[in-house]
């Protein structure tokens, strides 16, 4: 069955150093987009692409990075983790001109 | 820029009775949609029932329905018959055709279903 998976489910690190979090969707869907989830703001757009070599910011980009080689994975890379990015992490997808979004299962980071 | 706002951290509801979420959003976008996402312990967000806004007739999806009033800028969602696998976190979320296909999101309404 086609899905969209993320990995790690679950991060620890420190303070300065680089993750990357990967996501990945097998329905072949255009759009992809990564947010973050902390309590009391709901879900916030960090960055999101319309297709290969396509990349955009969103609300919440500082700090965050993403690249999109295939249509299949956009990883997100924190450059140096700060304690401010603890949060949950979920990538979605959805199909060119269509709007529901689909959503992967979750990452938990936490920045020591 | 698009705000959405649900103005009850938390609610509960008896099992069989019905609840009703409030959601409220403001825009200027006329060709928009509006969205109920559900987020069990599982993390996992689970769209429940979406509405289009040049649609009058509000959307219904079993027990699901909404209560949508586009000009007060109103979109509630109505459970009825309550089950305890209802209980959850409720999201209300916006997308704009023409700001790119991204949700925004309110900040969510905790659901606790008493037996």
């Amino acid at each position: 069955d086609a899905e969209i998976t993320q990995s790690p489910r679950h991060k620890i690190t420190e303070t300065g150093r680089q993750v990357t979090l990967a996501c990945h969707q097998t329905w072949n869907h255009n759009n992809m987009f990564w947010y973050r989830q902390d309590l009391g703001h709901g879900l916030r757009l960090i960055h999101y692409s319309y297709g290969v070599q396509d990349t955009n910011k969103g609300e919440v980009s500082d700090g965050y990075s993403v690249s999109r080689s295939n249509t299949e994975d956009l990883p997100l890379t924190l450059e140096s983790a700060a304690s401010s990015q603890t949060s949950v992490y979920f990538c979605a997808s959805s199909i060119r001109g269509r709007n529901e979004q689909f959503f992967g299962p979750g990452t938990r980071l936490t920045v020591l | 820029a698009q705000t959405v706002t649900q103005s009850q951290p938390e609610m509960s509801v008896q099992e069989a009775e019905t609840v009703t979420l409030s959601c409220t959003y403001d825009t200027s976008e006329s060709d928009y949609y509006l969205f109920w996402y559900k987020q069990p312990p599982s993390r996992q967000m689970i769209l429940v029932i979406r509405q289009e806004a040049y649609k009058q007739q509000n959307a219904t999806e079993n027990r699901f329905s909404v209560n949508f009033q586009k000009a007060a800028k109103s979109f509630s969602l109505k459970i009825s018959d309550s089950q305890l696998g209802d209980a959850a976190m409720y999201f209300c979320a916006f997308l704009s055709n023409n700001a790119g296909n991204m949700l925004t999101f309110g900040g969510g309404t905790r659901l606790m279903v008493k037996p």
